[in-house]
């Protein structure tokens, strides 16, 4: 089956830990993207990727990073320069370009203790 | 920047009830994208509108885009308990990503 998995679906931290959320796609998908939702904000763009080895930082990038050395694969770091990191955090992934919808993971929901 | 706004923030209906949840956007729509997620779990696309005055149906949802391209409508009919969850529509930008707006809960009472 294709799609998008997200790993692991719950994650507790530490606070001062970097912790790296997977995402790994097999739709052969050229942009993959996460983002951040905190309840009654929506969704929020953290950081953007059109092709391997290229990526855009989104309108929330500070604190975080990326690496798209695979197709399939862009993992997301959380760092401890993020100061409020506690959230559920989705990736997405589609063929760039109008009209084309962006199919999402599952999630991961990460607590920061 | 653009800003999303949607209404209501939450709603109760009982089942059966037809309601209607809108986007309005403080610029032009370019593509609008309607979503639906339930709590805790990833979005489910539902529907996707391009052009003024376009209206598309799925099953008993359907979203309209008004002429002006600013504003969109979700309407259901004759809810059900498998239409709860929070509905989010998602404006295109011009780098191609998506915006969306803060959500809209929907609870549907049997």
């Amino acid at each position: 089956d294709g799609g998008i998995t997200q790993s692991p679906k719950y994650l507790f931290r530490k606070e001062g830990q970097n912790v790296t959320l997977s995402c790994e796609q097999n739709l052969n998908h050229d942009a993959m993207y996460w983002y951040r939702q905190d309840p009654g904000q929506g969704l929020r763009l953290i950081y953007y990727s059109q092709i391997v080895n290229d990526f855009q930082k989104g309108d929330i990038a500070e604190g975080y990073s990326v690496s798209r050395e695979k197709k399939e694969s862009f993992p997301l770091t959380v760092t401890s320069a993020q100061k409020n990191p506690t959230a559920f955090y989705l990736c997405a992934s589609n063929f760039p370009g109008q009209g084309n919808e962006q199919f999402f993971g599952p999630g991961t929901r990460l607590t920061v203790l | 920047s653009q800003e999303l706004e949607q209404s209501p923030q939450s709603l109760i209906v009982q089942e059966g009830k037809n309601l209607t949840i809108n986007c309005t956007s403080s610029k032009t729509l370019y593509g609008l994208y309607w979503y639906k997620q339930k709590y805790g779990e990833g979005l489910i696309f539902l529907m996707m509108l391009q052009k003024g005055g376009e209206e598309k149906s799925h099953e008993k949802i359907t979203a309209k885009l008004d002429e002006k391209k600013q504003q969109s409508s979700l309407h259901i009919t004759a809810s059900q308990p498998s239409h709860a969850g929070i509905y989010l529509c998602g404006a295109l930008t011009g780098a191609n990503n998506l915006f969306f707006g803060t959500g809209t809960r929907l609870t549907v009472i049997p």
